[in-house]
């Protein structure tokens, strides 16, 4: 258990909907990031926040979008869903200033959108 | 970032030592060699960071030739929960993973067999 928390574990949902994921960090940790892992396209990063302010974007969509709340959960919105957009979506959280790159990720949530 | 090359996959026996070797021939003075570890449907879990040399905790050492080009993960006595995939990546400073994503390559499939 790497102490970070992700809801739902499962959502199915249909083209054109709009879900939202959230994510609970470790105790302590200020970041958060969010990846999409999918068959074709692999583990990619999408965006990270840090203590509420957006720090880094990766490859996310423009229908996609993200934010820190000030008790350092986060959410990460997907509108307009396509079938690509099907995958496992992982929150990690880290200690930014730590001597280490390590991240801890969460257990994921798999969408499926039919 | 340095664009990392390892193996797709590999397979070994349960008690074997196994090595996984990584090269980044583009490798920054800044920067550091992380290894991640992902079983199906979870999230990645850190393994080993090193800058130079030989670096090992309780699960694994990491071997860094002085060049830096390259490095090998070292796995001891593998079982066969130790079957995943294994991610080699390059990442900017000590903390870098708190200032940026992660960039995951296509990773190790290392398979352990009986």
């Amino acid at each position: 258990d790497s102490g970070v928390t992700q809801t739902p574990k499962h959502l199915i949902t249909a083209t054109g909907q709009r879900v939202t994921l959230r994510c609970s960090p470790r105790s302590g940790d200020l970041s958060v990031y969010w990846y999409q892992q999918s068959l074709d396209q692999g583990l990619q990063f999408l965006i990270q926040y840090y203590n509420g302010e957006e720090r880094a974007k990766g490859n996310i969509l423009e229908r996609f979008s993200a934010q820190q709340f000030p008790d350092l959960h986060s959410e990460l919105n997907l509108s307009s869903l396509e079938l690509g957009d099907s995958a496992l979506y992982f929150c990690a959280s880290s200690v930014a200033g730590r001597d280490s790159n390590e991240q801890f990720f969460g257990p994921g949530t798999r969408l499926t959108v039919l | 970032l340095a664009k990392t090359t390892q193996p797709i996959s590999m397979d070994s026996y349960e008690g074997q030592e196994v090595n996984i070797t990584c090269s980044h021939n583009n490798i920054a003075t800044n920067d550091y060699i992380t290894w991640y570890q992902q079983f199906p449907s979870q999230g990645p879990r850190f393994i080993i960071q090193g800058y130079k040399t030989k670096v090992t905790n309780e699960v694994a050492s990491l071997f860094i030739p002085a060049d830096r080009k390259s490095s090998t993960l070292s796995l001891p006595r593998v079982s066969l929960s130790d079957t995943a995939v294994y991610y080699c990546l390059v990442v900017w400073g000590s903390s870098g993973g708190g200032a940026d994503g992660l960039t995951f390559g296509k990773g190790t499939h290392l398979i352990i067999q009986p």
